[in-house]
């Protein structure tokens, strides 16, 4: 079974400033999508950046960006120029290639952002 | 685009009590699932419809979870009796096929039993 590991339960940042949280996890598989969610005290889950294994390319979204490193199964999300609106909760995602297979999450990091 | 929409947001109930949860999904979103996320943790699948058959439902406690999803629209959760580990946020997603990779969560709905 695939595990995912958020090892930050906690990270905080100064506004304007660049901010990386780690995520690592645990197939068998070659073929998955990695997610990052942000939920907010909203309690929405939004997704923040979707990476397809078979890419090499990291994944960017404005001011999100991912470091994807297959072989040590590591998937680290960089927020840049952080702003207020950012602080949540961040939630690292695995799922399969196949398609009957559900999203697998890690237990979450909370990023404060300071001003 | 209407999101995925769930009711109530709160509910407060004592254990052993009854409780249902609703979930009405994007139109035309044939996969639907229910997650539970504990306070602390990361959601966890409870179970996974496609149109109005069960996909996997190999985590729900079916001793005391049931869920159905008539007509492949909406979708109800129901626990009965409640226990205190019941408490948490249930979130409901739905993504256009099962293939399809971006699922599309509501709310969610907070549970407390006392």
């Amino acid at each position: 079974a695939q595990t995912v590991t958020q090892s930050q339960p906690e990270m905080s940042v100064q506004e304007a400033e660049t901010v990386t949280l780690s995520c690592t996890y645990d197939t068998s598989e070659s073929d998955y999508y990695l997610f990052w969610y942000k939920q907010p005290p909203s309690r929405q889950m939004i997704l923040v950046i979707r990476q397809e294994a078979y890419k090499q390319q990291n994944a960017t979204e404005n001011r999100f960006s991912v470091n994807f490193q297959k072989a040590a199964k590591s998937f680290s999300l960089k927020i840049s120029d952080s702003q207020l609106g950012d602080a949540a909760m961040y939630f690292c995602a695995y799922r399969s290639w196949t398609g009957n297979t559900p999203l697998v999450f890690g237990k979450g990091t909370r990023l404060s952002v300071i001003a | 685009e209407a999101g995925v929409a769930q009711s109530p947001r709160y509910k407060i109930i004592e254990k052993r009590q009854s409780v249902a949860f609703w979930c009405n999904p994007i139109s035309g979103h044939a996969t639907l699932y229910w997650y539970q996320q504990i306070l602390g943790q990361g959601p966890k699948l409870l179970i996974q419809f496609q149109n109005n058959g069960v996909v996997d439902d190999s985590q729900l406690p079916k001793d005391r979870f049931s869920a159905e999803r008539l007509k492949g629209v909406d979708s109800t959760l129901k626990i009965q009796p409640a226990k205190l580990e019941d408490s948490a946020v249930y979130l409901c997603a739905s993504s256009l096929s099962i293939s399809y990779n971006e699922q599309f969560f509501g709310p969610g709905t907070r549970l407390t039993v006392l």
